[in-house]
């Protein structure tokens, strides 16, 4: 089954404790990138990566770090997280823009990060 | 800046009506627009890609249309029903400061009553 993956679902933490998201596809798409969401501001993005080892900022990237070894995975890293990092996050994934589906984007489940 | 704006921000609806949900955009020049779903604490399930070249899509209930020039898109959903309840979600794709960037609006809610 074509599918995106996060892991944790749901995850509290403390002020400072180095966290990582896992986010799998396994649909070989080449584009995958990161949203938080939050109330009253919709959907942002933070990172995306259009292919291995080539990944960019996004609207929000300050506070995060994103590496894209494999195709397959995007973990998305918060070194020092803070409570204003609380948000539910979303990784996607897509072919990219020259791709037969043209940019149709698959998401994750969700994360719902908790920072106290 | 690409600006995306859904109206209305809520919506509630006896079964049965047809309802059409708008979704404006201020840059024109991108790739594609895709609507979405959002259950309450779920994630996004998209519903209709529409290519930039494209003016229209439909799948099952639903029709969207773009209409790039005038940057608006629609969202027509025939017959609704109580199971369409959701936050229905636009986003369009494009280049934007030489990175592809993807821009969402805050949604649509939508309550279909019985």
């Amino acid at each position: 089954e074509a599918q995106v993956t996060q892991n944790p679902r749901y995850l509290i933490t403390v002020t400072g404790k180095k966290l990582t998201v896992t986010c799998s596809q396994n649909m070989n798409h080449e584009y995958m990138s990161w949203y938080r969401q939050d109330p009253g501001l919709g959907l942002r993005q933070i990172y995306y990566s259009m292919n291995v080892e080539v990944t960019d900022k996004g609207d929000v990237p300050e506070g995060y770090k994103v590496s894209r070894k494999e195709k397959r995975n995007f973990p998305l890293i918060l070194e020092s997280p803070s409570p204003n990092q609380t948000s539910l996050y979303f990784c996607a994934s897509s072919l990219s823009p020259e791709g037969a589906s043209g940019y149709e984007q698959y998401f994750g489940p969700g994360t719902r990060l908790t920072v106290t | 800046k690409q600006e995306v704006t859904q109206i209305p921000a809520a919506l509630s609806v006896p079964e049965g009506e047809n309802l059409v949900l708008n979704c404006s955009f201020t840059d024109s020049a991108i790739y594609n627009l895709q609507w979405f779903r959002q259950d309450p604490g779920k994630g996004l399930t998209s519903l209709l890609l529409i290519q930039s070249s494209q003016r229209e899509q439909t799948s099952g209930r639903l029709n969207a249309s773009l209409d790039k020039s005038s940057g608006r898109s629609t969202l027509y959903i025939a017959a609704s029903q109580p199971g369409d309840s959701a936050t229905y979600l636009c986003a369009v794709s494009g280049q934007s400061g030489g990175y592809q960037k993807v821009t969402f609006g805050i949604g649509t809610k939508l309550q279909v009553i019985p």
